[in-house]
């Protein structure tokens, strides 16, 4: 079936460095979705990308589509400690959501 | 607007007892699901269900038996708890498929 994979699992950085987490789909996705996850809480959802090489952003956060639509990423610019929390991409067709792994970032201060 | 409200939210059980979590929402919405989240293993889909009276197994359905009755709850069961099943509980909804999905706060459910 499909899986969706996403690294790294964990990432500890510094206050203020950048960080990434890649998202990798073993099939075509439809669309990507992005959710964060507070220690403690429930997936919230971020954003959604539809189109192939899609790029959004969201003050700090850049979300990318790849071009085949099998692979995203986020990239969080200059980390604060209210980023803190687990990454989740999803890949959704007409109405299953297959959620990837997660990362797991920490924020240092 | 309460969203999608999930029960118990933590519970406690021994290995072959049976129960009930149960999930609501009040957005008329017409897709909802039940996932487990374990450590590493991100969100995996139990059972999901389309519509009032349909539901359908995801990637780790064994072990669960699911309901939907009613449009606006969708009932996960265990019939005789196992340790494996000993993991966090999030049922969630959306309106149309690819939409965004929006989650209850969970359910904590350790099995001894």
């Amino acid at each position: 079936g499909q899986q969706v994979m996403q690294i790294p699992q964990y990432q500890h950085v510094q206050e203020g460095e950048d960080f990434t987490t890649y998202c990798n789909s073993s099939t075509t996705l439809s669309n990507i979705q992005w959710y964060k996850q507070r220690p403690g809480g429930h997936p919230v959802f971020l954003i959604q990308l539809v189109k192939s090489g899609e790029v959004k952003k969201q003050k700090r956060l850049t979300f990318q589509f790849g071009e085949a639509k099998k692979n995203s990423s986020l990239h969080i610019t200059a980390t604060q400690t209210t980023d803190v929390g687990t990454y989740f991409c999803a890949g959704s067709g007409t109405y299953k959501y297959i959620f990837g792994t997660g990362t797991r970032l920490k924020v240092l201060a | 607007n309460a969203g999608v409200t999930q029960t118990p939210k933590f519970r406690v059980l021994k290995t072959g007892q049976s129960m009930t979590l149960l999930c609501a929402q009040d957005m008329n919405h017409e897709y909802m699901y039940w996932y487990r989240q374990d450590p590493g293993m991100g969100l995996r889909l139990i059972h999901y269900s389309v519509g009032e009276g349909t539901t359908a197994k995801g990637e780790v359905p064994d072990g669960y038996n699911v309901s939907r009755l009613k449009k606006q709850n969708f009932l996960l069961g265990l019939e005789s708890a196992a340790p494996s099943q000993t993991s966090v509980y999030f049922c969630a909804s959306v309106g149309q498929g690819s939409s965004p999905l929006h989650f209850g706060n969970g359910t904590r459910l350790t099995v001894t």
